[in-house]
């Protein structure tokens, strides 16, 4: 079955650091791909997607290239903040219905001054 | 802009007990989603609802029910809380997935701990 795979945390980067979360899925098809955002207290929330092949999703500094070749969709921004901190999880979704997300298992982000 | 709106925020059940979590979107969503977050497991999908009048098991649907009051309703039920389901309950919903590229959007959790 379908699968989302991410770099085990916890990542602890100094401020201005790059941040890269890898994550790797397993799908049948052609699965649209997510990055969530989960702040201390809260829900979920979308950082950004990828719906097809080569597409870059972009948000708030952060990008993630749906690679295809190597089933990818690593996390990067280019220089972490403290207010960056949080959870992220990877996730994807797949037809035809759509209607069920895999999500990956977390990895938690602590940025420190 | 309320979004998905959960209530209650905290509850503590003791073993046997019932109880019902509420969920409600403004978004005019078709599907909605009860999940469970546990310390190094992620979400667990537990049931979803593609539309108003169905609903379909997830991942781990065992000890819990469902009901889809409506289109803005979607509500968790534990019969017999056991401690194995202490845990944070999210409720999701999201536009009918056509495309696929419909994110979910979140409420901001249920922190249930049964003693």
């Amino acid at each position: 079955g379908d699968s989302v795979t991410q770099m085990e945390g916890p990542v602890t980067l100094s401020e201005e650091a790059f941040l890269t979360i890898n994550c790797t899925y397993t799908a049948t098809g052609y699965p649209s791909l997510f990055w969530y955002v989960q702040y201390p207290g809260e829900g979920l929330q979308l950082l950004l997607k990828a719906t097809k092949a080569d597409d870059k999703g972009s948000n708030k500094g952060f990008e993630a290239t749906y690679r295809k070749e190597t089933t990818s969709f690593h996390l990067e921004k280019g220089s972490v903040q403290v207010s960056d901190s949080a959870v992220y999880f990877c996730a994807l979704s797949e037809g035809p219905s759509y209607d069920k997300v895999i999500f990956g298992p977390g990895t938690s982000l602590s940025v420190i001054p | 802009n309320a979004g998905v709106t959960q209530t209650p925020k905290f509850q503590v059940l003791k073993t046997g007990q019932s109880m019902t979590l509420q969920c409600a979107q403004d978004m005019n969503h078709n599907s909605m989603y009860w999940y469970r977050q546990d310390p190094g497991m992620g979400l667990r999908l537990i049931y979803y609802s593609a539309s108003e009048g169905t609903t379909d098991k997830g991942e781990v649907p065992n000890g819990y029910n469902v009901s889809r009051l409506n289109k803005r309703e979607f509500s968790l039920r534990l019969e017999s809380a056991a401690p194995s389901q202490t845990s944070v309950y999210f409720c999701a919903s999201s536009e009918r997935r056509d495309r696929g590229n419909q994110p979910q959007h979140f409420g901001d959790g249920t922190r249930l701990s049964i003693l």
